[in-house]
């Protein structure tokens, strides 16, 4: 079945550094992806999203590309701060849904704490 | 914009006891879930609406029943609550299959 697989946490890093969390995907035909963030205490925001090959999305200094031949939407961030510290989770969504994953298909989350 | 809202955000239970999760969007969705978040489990999906009327199991159905009352609202109903079922509770709704999800605040609750 479809899934969602992305690096383990928690990842620690200082204040202006670069980041990266990796993300790929199994999926039959062509998902769209999305990159959420939780911070704490609340619930999940989309950070942005891709709705085909080779699209990139972004925001808040944030980027993803969508690589079918990789299938992978890794997040990058080229400066962080102590304020982009959360959770973040990548995540997929078919249109040929149903059955007990639904239409969505979550990653187990990626903890992020950034130190100033 | 209220987007989805969710009632109650705390709430403590005796075990045995029943509650309903009360979930409402202003979006005009077609799409609602109900999720659960626990340490070093990401979301499991509970339940889901596709559209208007229809209601399917998602991977972690048992002990819970769901109500898509109408198009804006979306309940989740803990018929007799094990601490088992001690988590975060999440609803999202979203336009289709395909979209994005918005997610509310979020139920923190706890079974004793």
């Amino acid at each position: 079945g479809d899934s969602v697989t992305q690096m383990e946490g928690p990842v620690t890093l200082s204040e202006e550094a670069f980041l990266t969390i990796n993300c790929t995907y199994t999926a039959t035909g062509y998902p769209s992806l999305f990159w959420y963030v939780q911070y704490p205490g609340e619930g999940l925001q989309l950070l942005l999203k891709a709705t085909k090959a080779d699209d990139k999305g972004s925001n808040k200094g944030f980027e993803a590309t969508y690589r079918k031949e990789t299938t992978s939407f890794h997040l990058e961030k080229g400066s962080v701060q102590v304020s982009d510290s959360a959770v973040y989770f990548c995540a997929l969504s078919r249109s040929q849904g149903g059955g007990s994953q639904g239409n969505l298909i979550f990653g187990k989350g990626t903890k992020l704490s950034v130190k100033p | 914009n209220a987007g989805v809202t969710q009632t109650p955000k705390f709430q403590v239970l005796k075990t045995g006891q029943s509650m309903t999760l009360q979930c409402a969007q202003d979006m005009n969705h077609n799409s609602m879930y109900w999720y659960r978040q626990d340490p070093g489990m990401g979301l499991r999906l509970i339940y889901y609406s596709a559209s208007e009327g229809t209601t399917d199991k998602g991977e972690v159905p048992n002990g819970y029943n769901v109500s898509r009352l109408n198009k804006r609202e979306f309940s989740l109903r803990l018929e007799s609550a094990a601490p088992s079922q001690t988590s975060v509770y999440f609803c999202a709704s979203s336009a289709g299959l395909a979209t994005e999800a918005f997610f509310g605040q979020g139920t923190r609750l706890t079974v004793v």
